[in-house]
């Protein structure tokens, strides 16, 4: 299994409160990427990143930030949490060898946000 | 843009029986397909891939051709069994980008019963 830790697995917290979620990569690759997971919506990409300092957005990225200072840590921040972000958030990596599409991405098992 | 259709379920079949998940794809260019595979409580795990035109992917007896002049990646199984219960996801990526984006379908869920 790739070597991806998403922290905390769990989060219950009240509106308006700033949340952190972390992921951490053992793998050393390049691209790192946030989604949600929603019922009837499958996964959406929410911020990406193409390497140290590189980020960009996805299509659902409106009161999410992200970071990501070293190669192995993705940070995704909920400045101001809502209620409409309560979700399943996954971390999920892929190499950037070979030709561009080529490589799957490895997901992490997710944390549970709630957001009362 | 891109996207992804697949099959609505819940999907339930009986032990052995044979399994197909429709899935459906609109892109610009050529992409690379996938089917992943995601078992309660855990993350998304790469089932199966294929990246060009009659291409084959296969994995624990799950099977996907990619049809080009169908735009479809069709998964099947001979025979399910009951461990086989999990959502099931079509992706794709595009090919030539820069950025290694995937786009999903919505998810097929499929329980498998004894």
């Amino acid at each position: 299994d790739a070597g991806i830790t998403q922290s905390p697995r769990h989060k219950v917290t009240e509106t308006g409160t700033p949340v952190t979620l972390r992921c951490h990569q053992t793998e050393n690759h390049r691209y790192m990427y946030w989604y949600r997971q929603d019922p009837g919506h499958g996964l959406r990409l929410i911020h990406y990143s193409y390497g140290v300092k590189d980020t960009d957005k996805g299509e659902v990225s409106d009161g999410y930030s992200v970071s990501r200072s070293k190669t192995e840590d993705f940070l995704l921040t909920l400045e101001s949490a809502t209620s409409s972000q309560t979700s399943v958030y996954f971390c999920a990596i892929s190499e950037s060898r070979g030709r561009a599409g080529n490589q799957p991405q490895h997901f992490g098992d997710g944390t549970r946000l709630s957001i009362l | 843009g891109n996207s992804v259709t697949q099959m609505e379920g819940p999907v339930t079949l009986s032990e052995e029986a044979f399994l197909t998940i429709n899935c459906t794809y609109t892109a610009t260019g050529y992409p690379s397909l996938f089917w992943y595979v995601q078992y309660p409580g855990e993350g998304l795990q790469l089932l199966l891939k294929a990246t060009k035109a009659d291409d084959k992917g296969s994995n624990k007896g799950f099977e996907a051709t990619y049809r080009k002049e169908t735009t479809s990646f069709h998964l099947e199984k001979g025979s399910v069994q009951v461990s086989d219960s999990a959502v099931y996801f079509c992706a794709l990526s595009e090919n030539g980008g820069s950025n290694y984006k995937l786009t999903f379908g919505k998810g097929t869920l499929l329980t498998v019963n004894p």
